[in-house]
């Protein structure tokens, strides 16, 4: 089956850091971009932050540029998300996602993991 | 970036009944436009994608319709499972992708 994990969510202060996981499975991770996308308490979605298959091209919110860093281990089938300088407002939860051969959107989502922001 | 807006932002509806969401762009994002169904605690699930192709398992109540700035989700008779929380995205021209703000899909 296909599937993505993530992990790594937790309690944070502002002015912190984080690191976010997530774990494929089930598909050719390599070449695939990943992103991860974000759900603030009671919020819409927001897209974060998208990594190549090769891990050449990045993208990222304007929200998060300069303070989180993303990156993948294709060896490990694994997405990763820096984040650093850590604020009130980036409490959310954090999904994983990506784009199967199946559609052209955003066809496989993770459970996704809980970063908590607060002191 | 390309601002999605979703109207209305609560419909309420009863079982069996059709439900008909819109979703504006900002500018033309062609028919590169997704629509996603969120159950409380739950992950986002594709429901729609190139605004009319319905994704693997999503049942034919569900249809898409549109291109350009205006699109439209319309879910026929109602079950209780369809009750969530649906939001639309574009991908035609990113970096940002941009989702709208949701409409919640409750029972009257």
């Amino acid at each position: 089956d296909v599937q993505v994990v993530e992990s790594g969510g937790d309690l944070a202060q502002p002015g912190g850091s984080l690191r976010l996981s997530c774990e494929a499975s089930g598909f050719s991770f390599r070449l695939y971009e990943m992103h991860w996308v974000r759900q603030a308490p009671g919020r819409g979605l927001e897209w974060v932050s998208s990594i190549g298959g090769d891990g050449g091209t990045l993208y990222y919110a304007d929200s998060v540029r300069g303070r989180f860093t993303i990156s993948r281990e294709n060896a490990r089938n694994s997405l990763y998300l820096q984040m650093t300088s850590l604020r009130a407002e980036d409490t959310a939860v954090y999904y994983c996602a990506s784009v199967s051969g199946y559609a052209d959107a955003f066809d496989i989502w993770g459970q996704g993991t809980v970063v908590t922001i607060s002191s | 970036e390309i601002v999605m807006t979703q109207s209305p932002a609560t419909l309420s509806v009863s079982p069996g009944e059709r439900a008909t969401l819109s979703c504006r762009a900002s500018q033309s994002v062609n028919t590169n436009l997704a629509w996603y169904q969120q159950r409380p605690g739950q992950a986002p699930r594709l429901v729609i994608y190139g605004a009319s192709t319905r994704a693997t398992g999503i049942p034919a109540r569900f249809s898409g319709s549109g291109s350009g700035t205006e699109f439209t989700l319309t879910i026929s008779r109602l079950r209780s499972e369809d009750f969530a929380v649906y939001y639309c995205q574009q991908y035609n021209n990113w970096p940002p992708l941009t989702f709208g703000g949701g409409t919640k899909v409750e029972i009257q």
